[in-house]
């Protein structure tokens, strides 16, 4: 069974530019949470994706957005970059509600550096 | 006051040694999360718990609720060990997950 899957891996990116991240959770998980962690401010929750409707939302400006796709798979887009953005983002999958009663699934990351 | 401690922030020992790593919190929850993540960024899950105690392989994971707090053991540590292991707690009131800051171990040949 394929685990969660992340692309890019890397990406450098200019200020003022957008960039897109995608996520393939494991095969029959419909929920998709993503994450930014830096190393100042730890782990923290953008949002979270079910069933193609956002379910929660942490406290990050409107740049940061995201959608799901009726297969699951879930993007995420930051438009006019900024150098604080350069972050490693995650991607979290479940079957259900994320992590309530069930496993964490955790893609590799994509790590975005911002020049 | 963070809802959720963890010590050491960073720890460093020799092969073979026992290690602790703990999590303490302050609010209701309906689980608590183990994660380890390796230099690279890949996060994987160790362990979730609600009561008890779970044990896999020479990792042992346990919870006290009254408490609310929670441990992490390695047995026998191995260099391979090192990485940073995070507390995640998934609260009684709402979805979003509360993590720990984490724990830098470098186990030493």
């Amino acid at each position: 069974k394929a685990g969660v899957t992340q692309t890019p891996r890397y990406l450098i990116k200019t200020r003022g530019q957008q960039v897109t991240l995608s996520c393939s959770p494991i095969s029959g998980h419909r929920s998709v949470s993503w994450y930014q962690q830096t190393p100042g401010q730890g782990l923290q929750f953008l949002f979270e994706y079910f069933s193609e409707t956002q379910r929660n939302k942490g406290n990050f400006p409107g740049r940061f957005s995201g959608r799901q796709f009726s297969n699951s798979r879930s993007e995420m887009n930051v438009s006019t970059l900024e150098l604080g953005d350069s972050a490693l983002y995650l991607c979290a999958s479940s079957p259900g509600q994320f992590l309530v009663g069930t496993e964490a699934f955790f893609g590799q990351g994509t790590r975005l550096t911002v020049v | 006051k963070n809802e959720v401690e963890q010590s050491p922030q960073n720890l460093t020992a020799q092969e073979g040694e026992f290690i602790t790593i703990n999590c303490s919190y302050s609010v209701g929850i309906s689980a608590l999360h183990w994660l380890q993540q390796h230099p690279g960024g890949g996060i994987v899950s160790l362990f979730m718990l609600s009561s008890g105690k779970k044990k896999h392989g020479r990792l042992i994971a346990t919870i006290n609720i009254q408490e609310k707090h929670s441990s992490l053991h390695i047995t026998a540590s191995h260099p391979r060990d090192s990485a940073v292991y995070i507390c995640a707690l998934t609260p009684d009131s709402n979805y979003q997950l509360i993590w720990g800051a984490g724990t830098k171990l470098i186990i030493k040949p």
